[in-house]
């Protein structure tokens, strides 16, 4: 398994504002997400962080409110730009593990999450 | 694209009793279906996982078992006890290449002492 961390771990803000959520790993991982959960829900896929390279965003989410950027294999950030209330909920770092550098397993592990309210 | 339903959404259960989550997929080439423990305030944590090449899995009080035929798969949980409860989620997947985790809705499950 890996070993995830985000800061902050939570967070109250303001409307209007911008945050930055960051997620390390303690090992060198192929593949990060950023998933979203907002209150009582399931997980929702915001998009794949790559490596020095524009980061994959699913259905419903853009760039432009989702900036991502990944600089290297055990570090990202996800900043939640001009925020609204409906912008409240946790938010999600995940990673899936490659073992021998030759594959990818399923096997995909979440941090401990950000929990973000917006005024 | 895959869909994943989830039964029930609440389940409570006396300490001591069993407990059984049931998921259904809809793609039949998904092939990889972990389950995922939440506790409140904590990330989910990945607790047992199966693959499409075996019916059952078990680790020590939890296994999972998956009929590809039907397309569903099903979490239980034996001899429960109160630090069990949490919300449960199931996920499905395909194994080859990128594909994203596709989630159930979740089961809050409560045990009571």
């Amino acid at each position: 398994s890996a070993v995830i961390s985000q800061k902050p771990s939570r967070d109250i803000c303001q409307r209007g504002t911008s945050l930055t959520i960051q997620c390390q790993v303690d090992s060198q991982v192929t593949m990060m997400f950023w998933y979203r959960q907002q209150p009582g829900q399931s997980l929702t896929l915001i998009a794949t962080a790559n490596q020095g390279s524009e980061a994959t965003y699913e259905s419903g989410f853009v760039i432009d409110k989702f900036p991502i950027s990944r600089p290297n294999l055990t570090f990202s950030t996800l900043t939640v730009s001009n925020m609204s209330p409906e912008d409240s909920s946790i938010y999600l770092c995940s990673v899936r593990t490659a073992r021998d550098g030759q594959h990818v397993y399923n096997e995909q592990f979440f941090g401990p999450g950000t929990r973000l309210t917006v005024l | 694209g895959e869909n994943v339903e989830q039964h029930p959404s609440t389940l409570s259960v006396q300490e001591g009793d069993s407990a059984v989550i049931k998921c259904t997929y809809s793609d039949s080439a998904s092939n990889y279906f972990p389950w995922y423990k939440q506790e409140l305030g904590k990330g989910p944590q990945l607790i047992i996982d199966i693959r499409s090449n075996v019916g059952e899995k078990k680790d020590q009080r939890i296994a999972v078992t998956l009929n590809k035929t039907a397309k569903h798969f099903s979490l239980h949980i034996t001899e429960t006890q109160p630090e069990d409860s949490a919300v449960y989620f199931c996920a499905a997947s395909k194994k080859t290449g990128f594909q994203k985790l596709v989630f159930g809705t979740g089961t809050r499950l409560l045990v009571s002492p």
